[in-house]
């Protein structure tokens, strides 16, 4: 079964600590994806890659940066977390084509 | 640019009945659309898609959607709704296969009351 892992499920921070968020894909796929969801507000790309090293911004990225070193592997990195971040974040990934996302099961980050 | 419409932010129903869930979309090109469902803490199942040919396609669950390209809208549907159908559906479109990312709807709650 092919899966998009994101390494925590909930997160408490504080305000001002720099915090990662991991994404690891086992299917291949080129692109891979970071959202925040927000009651209201739907889904909003933070951030996207459609290729290692590479990195686009997406609607919001401010306060924000990723990193994509290996092709599996896309991380949201918070520079210095506030309390607007607090959200539930979505990783995704997919190939291009016809295809839509696969999506992880998200991380719940609380920012105090 | 490509956008998303879901006019409900919230649609009851009881169980049993048929639910529709509605969307309409905005491309430039041609659209591929998806229906994506989220339950609780969790993130977002791939529920159908339509790219090309017949107007009607089938999912999981028993959901299905109907493509109307001159009202642009994809709407879902069921015959039969479930309790566990109630969650927070979203649709999402894409211009062709090389287009900009996804956009996605605000998503609709659905409750399927017993």
């Amino acid at each position: 079964d092919v899966k998009v892992t994101q390494s925590s499920r909930y997160l408490v921070k504080r305000t001002g600590e720099k915090v990662f968020l991991e994404c690891v894909q086992d299917m291949d796929h080129e692109n891979m994806f970071w959202y925040r969801q927000d009651p209201g507000l739907g889904l909003r790309l933070i951030y996207f890659s459609y290729d290692v090293k590479m990195k686009e911004k997406g609607d919001i990225p401010e306060g924000y940066s990723v990193s994509r070193e290996k092709k599996e592997r896309f991380s949201l990195i918070l520079e210095s977390a506030s309390t607007n971040q607090t959200s539930m974040y979505l990783c995704a990934s997919s190939l291009w084509g016809v295809y839509g996302y696969t999506f992880g099961s998200g991380t719940r980050l609380t920012v105090v | 640019a490509q956008s998303v419409a879901q006019p409900e932010d919230q649609v009851n129903v009881a169980e049993g009945n048929p639910l529709t869930v509605k969307c309409t979309y905005s491309v430039s090109g041609n659209p591929y659309l998806f229906w994506y469902v989220q339950y609780p803490n969790r993130g977002l199942q791939f529920l159908l898609k339509y790219i090309t040919g017949d107007n009607l396609v089938k999912g999981s669950y028993g959901f299905e959607a109907e493509f109307n390209k001159s009202q642009t809208s994809f709407h879902l549907k069921k015959p039969s709704a479930l309790v566990s159908d109630s969650a927070l559906y979203f649709c999402a479109v894409r211009d062709g296969p090389y287009g900009q990312n996804f956009v996605f709807g605000p998503g609709t709650r659905l409750s399927v009351l017993p």
